[in-house]
């Protein structure tokens, strides 16, 4: 079956430490997205990506990284930078970039929390 | 920079009731997404709309796109206690990204 996997589902952070969370998509899109919703709250843009091996900022970027080296994979690292991680993580792709006409699919999400 | 603004933010409503929630954004799109979120789920999609005038329906829930107005509209006919979750939407832009509406949260009570 295609979608979108997120690991792991629930992770704990201790103070300055580097934790990346795992996003892997089967759909064959192009354009893959990380967002922070913290609780109430909507959805805020940390990191995008259109293309293998390009990526821009979100509106929220700082005190995260990603990379895309394969089509398939955009992991997160939340960096020891990033001052408020606790927060539930979702990671998004979609088909076509720019010329996209369909929905985003989600992934099921990962729950960080420091410790 | 683009701003999505949704209304209300928080409804309870009776089962058998109808209501209507807003999404009105701030520069011109033709692609809006409407999102369905349960507590402490994901986000799962509900409708694309991606020229003016576009209507969808599924099940309760029909949603509209007025781009001149810059408006969409979620409408839910005879609510039902299964409808109750947090409802986005999302406008995008020719940067390639998409913009959040805060969401409502809706609340069906018997």
């Amino acid at each position: 079956d295609g979608g979108i996997t997120q690991s792991p589902k629930y992770l704990f952070r201790k103070e300055g430490q580097n934790v990346t969370l795992s996003c892997e998509q089967n759909l064959n899109h192009d354009a893959m997205y990380w967002y922070r919703q913290d609780p109430g709250q909507g959805l805020r843009l940390i990191y995008y990506s259109q293309i293998v091996n390009d990526f821009q900022k979100g509106d929220i970027a700082e005190g995260y990284s990603v990379s895309r080296e394969k089509k398939e994979s955009f992991p997160l690292t939340v960096t020891s930078a990033q001052k408020n991680p606790t927060a539930f993580y979702l990671c998004a792709s979609q088909r076509g970039g720019l010329t996209r006409n369909t929905e985003a699919f989600f992934g099921q999400g990962t729950r960080l929390t420091v410790v | 920079e683009l701003k999505v603004e949704q209304n209300p933010l928080f409804l309870s409503m009776q089962e058998g009731k109808n209501y209507t929630i807003y999404c009105n954004y701030s520069t011109t799109s033709d692609r809006l997404y409407w999102y369905r979120q349960d507590p402490g789920k994901s986000l799962e999609s509900l409708f694309v709309l991606l020229s003016n005038g576009a209507v969808k329906q599924e099940g309760r829930l029909m949603a509209s796109l007025d781009t001149k107005a810059r408006l969409s509209t979620l409408h839910i006919t005879a609510a039902v206690h299964d409808l109750s979750a947090t409802y986005f939407c999302a406008v995008d832009t020719n940067a390639g990204k998409s913009t959040f509406g805060d969401g409502t949260t809706l609340t069906v009570k018997p």
